[in-house]
């Protein structure tokens, strides 16, 4: 099953913050993240163990909360560049088969 | 030169027709998946291959069958192509540790 992404879509000025949430009904090993721009492929952005740990680099950073089948992508100060679709991969076991939810499109404006 | 190469990157073809995306990867991954990606649904698995001898369904394969040839190689037929397989198609390999997947760069397909 699908994992839910919320909200879909999002409108940003440059600087500002964001976040991304990914929730899934199932118990989850592993959460994925990726940025795809337009007419690109996908590209990873970070991966989430099963543990509750949060990772994160530069201005981009994620949290999983296993309990309840949660994941957030934290986005601050937003660049430009940071404009795309974001789509979470939810992993149930560590066979590393994903379901991806139906992505989150970013947009920043200067 | 690109790690995960898709050939064609675009195709036009009619209802009926027998086709044929290829996947290659320089990248030594073991791990191989056919994706298929609609406006609005994300990514859907059609196909993944832990190993040459390992082939496996995904969500939708209804319609679609694969062929791993070699480590490097991943294909996926339509044996007989009707208009709602019309989609963008990504080809994704990753290893055992890391796990992060790699993209190819997609392969467009239209089916008339």
């Amino acid at each position: 099953q699908q994992p839910v992404q919320s909200p879909q879509a999002v409108i940003l000025r440059e600087g500002e913050d964001a976040v991304i949430n990914c929730s899934s009904s199932k118990a989850l090993y592993s959460v994925h993240w990726y940025r795809q721009k337009h007419g690109e492929a996908p590209v990873f952005l970070m991966i989430l163990l099963k543990g509750g740990e949060q990772k994160g680099h530069d201005k981009i950073s994620a949290s999983f909360n296993e309990k309840k089948q949660q994941s957030s992508l934290y986005l601050t100060a937003s660049q430009l560049s940071y404009s795309g679709t974001y789509f979470c991969g939810t992993g149930e076991g560590s066979n590393y088969k994903l379901t991806f939810g139906k992505g989150t499109l970013l947009t920043v404006n200067p | 030169d690109a790690d995960v190469t898709q050939t064609p990157r675009n195709r036009i073809t009619k209802t009926g027709k027998r086709i044929m995306l290829e996947c290659s990867q320089t990248k030594g991954h073991d791990r191989m998946y056919w994706y298929r990606q609609d406006p609005g649904l994300g990514l859907q698995l059609i196909y993944y291959s832990f190993d040459v001898k390992d082939i496996n369904k995904g969500e939708i394969s209804d319609g679609y069958s694969v062929s791993r040839q070699a480590q490097a190689k991943f294909s996926l037929s339509l044996e007989s192509a009707i208009p709602n397989q019309t989609a963008l198609y990504f080809c994704a390999t990753s290893d055992l540790v890391r796990n992060e997947q790699f993209f190819g760069p997609g392969t467009r397909l239209t089916v008339l």
